[in-house]
């Protein structure tokens, strides 16, 4: 079975600086896909980025950018030029490649909870 | 109007009594799963359903019953439960036919306090 550790229970950031949170996992698969989903107060989860584990190339999405590197099951989170509106939880999570007809849960970390200092 | 529609958003019961979650998705997918958020744990899957058909029941108690009767509904009955099953109850959807597609989008939760 697949897990997911989010090491940092909290992290603090001031307003448009640069913070990274962590995530490692654990697997036996060679193709599977990661995730970082943010869940704000409204208690929505939102996708914020998703990695293919067969693409070398990082995922990038605005200020949103990771940092895959598979060898080592790390699967961090940049967030550059941090705003107001990024405070939240943020989940990272993992899902098998193969799986039964296209529908597949997700194995999520513990989260992070981000605060923004203005 | 968001994607994935939940509801009730809170939902207060006795161990005793019976009530249902109501999960729709407005994105014309065809799997549906349900999610159980409890303080300081993470995320748990507790069923998925892809095109109508259960593919997995995460060891979830006969008390939870899902009904997925069309492929935008999904429902969870409650019955007889206890006090820590009360969480933050989250469905999702996604397309399910497609490995490269199965992006999963998420409703705003129900919120449920067993008494």
């Amino acid at each position: 079975a697949q897990t997911v550790t989010q090491s940092q229970p909290e992290m603090s950031v001031q307003e448009a600086e640069t913070v990274t949170l962590s995530c490692t996992y654990d697997t036996s698969e060679s193709d599977y896909y990661l995730f970082w989903y943010k869940q704000p107060p409204s208690r929505q989860m939102i996708l914020v980025i998703r990695q293919e584990a067969y693409k070398q190339q990082n995922a990038t999405e605005n200020r949103f950018s990771v940092n895959f590197q598979k060898a080592a099951k790390s699967f961090s989170l940049k967030i550059s030029d941090s705003q107001l509106g990024d405070a939240a939880m943020y989940f990272c999570a993992y899902r098998s490649y193969y799986s039964g007809g296209g529908a597949d849960g997700l194995t999520f970390g513990k989260g992070t909870h981000l605060i923004i200092q203005p | 109007e968001t994607g994935v529609t939940q509801t009730p958003r809170h939902l207060v019961m006795g161990m005793t009594n019976k009530k249902s979650l109501k999960c729709e998705q407005h994105l014309g997918h065809n799997a549906m799963y349900w999610y159980k958020q409890s303080a300081k744990k993470p995320l748990e899957l507790m069923f998925v359903y892809n095109f109508k058909e259960q593919t997995e029941n995460n060891s979830v108690p006969s008390r939870f019953s899902p009904e997925c009767p069309n492929s935008s509904h999904l429902f969870l009955h409650l019955h007889t439960l206890q006090p820590e099953d009360s969480a933050l109850y989250l469905c999702a959807s996604s397309q399910g036919d497609s490995v490269a597609k199965n992006i999963q989008y998420f409703g705003a939760g129900t919120r449920l306090s067993v008494l």
